[in-house]
C-alpha cells in the first residue's frame, strides 16, 4: 500500500537549472496538491487539480508549473530555479474535499 | 481570505498529562472542514483528526478530540495522557471553503505549534 509517493527526496540545483519532482498516487483520488513549508511557516499551497486534465493556483504559483494528464500522476516543474525557491516540498492527495489529504514523505530541495 | 491562527509557538506537557493545542479560524462561509496534522522531526505529515462544520459532535480519535467551539471559531486540539512520541509539529488546517461546493485540494495551515513531552 504505497499512498503517496514523491521522487526525489533530496535535490540540490544550480540557480538556473530545471527540473520536475515526480508525485503517484495509488489511491485513485481525484484530487491532488503540491505545497511548499519553508521554517516558521505553515505549508502554502502552490498548485493544485480537482482530477485529469484540471489545474488550477494557488496561493504561490510563481515559477512553477504543473499538468495532470493521469490521476496517478502530479508532476511539479521548476522552469528555472531561484535560491527562493529552496524549501520541502510536499505532494498530497485526497478522496474528496471533505476527507482527509495523504501526504508523501516530502523532497527537500536547495538551490544554490 | 481565510485564514488559521496557532498563537502558540510551542508548547511543552508532562508525559500522561492532557494538553490543549489552540487553534482559531476565519472564514465567513458556512460550509467548511478543520484538519489537525502532526509532523514529526522525521518531517512526513501524518492525519489526526477531522471535523465538519456542520458536525454536531466534536470528532474524537483514540487519544485526541477537538474542542469546536463554531460561535467562536476555534477548533483546539486536545491531547490526552500525552506520551513522548507526541512530540512534534501540530499544525491546524482548514479546507478552502470557496471551492467546497466544487471539490478541491486547497488546504490553509496555520504556521503550527511545537510541542515538546518532557518524561
Amino acid at each position: 500500500n504505497a499512498g503517496v509517493t514523491q521522487t526525489p527526496k533530496f535535490q540540490v540545483l544550480k540557480t538556473g537549472q530545471s527540473m520536475t519532482l515526480q508525485c503517484a498516487q495509488d489511491m485513485n483520488h481525484e484530487y491532488m496538491s503540491w505545497y511548499r513549508q519553508d521554517p516558521g511557516m505553515g505549508l502554502r499551497l502552490i498548485h493544485y487539480s480537482v482530477g485529469a486534465g484540471i489545474t488550477d493556483q494557488g496561493e504561490v504559483p510563481n515559477g512553477y508549473n504543473v499538468s495532470r494528464s493521469t490521476t496517478e500522476d502530479f508532476p511539479l516543474r521548476l522552469l528555472s530555479a531561484a535560491p527562493s525557491q529552496t524549501s520541502v516540498y510536499f505532494c498530497a492527495s485526497s478522496y474528496a474535499h471533505h476527507t482527509e489529504a495523504f501526504f508523501g514523505q516530502g523532497t527537500r530541495l536547495t538551490v544554490v | 481570505a481565510q485564514k488559521i491562527t496557532q498563537t502558540q509557538p510551542g508548547m511543552f506537557v508532562q508525559e500522561k498529562e492532557a494538553v490543549t493545542l489552540d487553534c482559531t479560524y476565519d472564514t465567513s462561509d458556512q460550509s467548511y472542514g478543520l484538519f489537525w496534522y502532526k509532523q514529526p522531526s522525521s518531517g512526513e505529515m501524518i492525519f489526526l483528526i477531522y471535523q465538519g462544520s456542520y458536525d454536531e459532535q466534536n470528532a474524537t480519535e483514540g487519544r485526541y478530540s477537538l474542542n469546536f467551539q463554531k460561535a467562536r471559531k476555534s477548533a483546539n486540539l486536545v491531547i490526552s495522557a500525552s506520551q513522548l512520541g507526541d512530540s512534534a509539529m501540530y499544525f491546524c488546517a482548514m479546507r478552502d471553503p470557496r471551492v467546497a461546493q466544487g471539490g478541491s485540494e486547497k488546504l490553509v495551515f496555520g504556521k503550527g505549534t511545537k510541542l515538546t513531552v518532557n518524561p
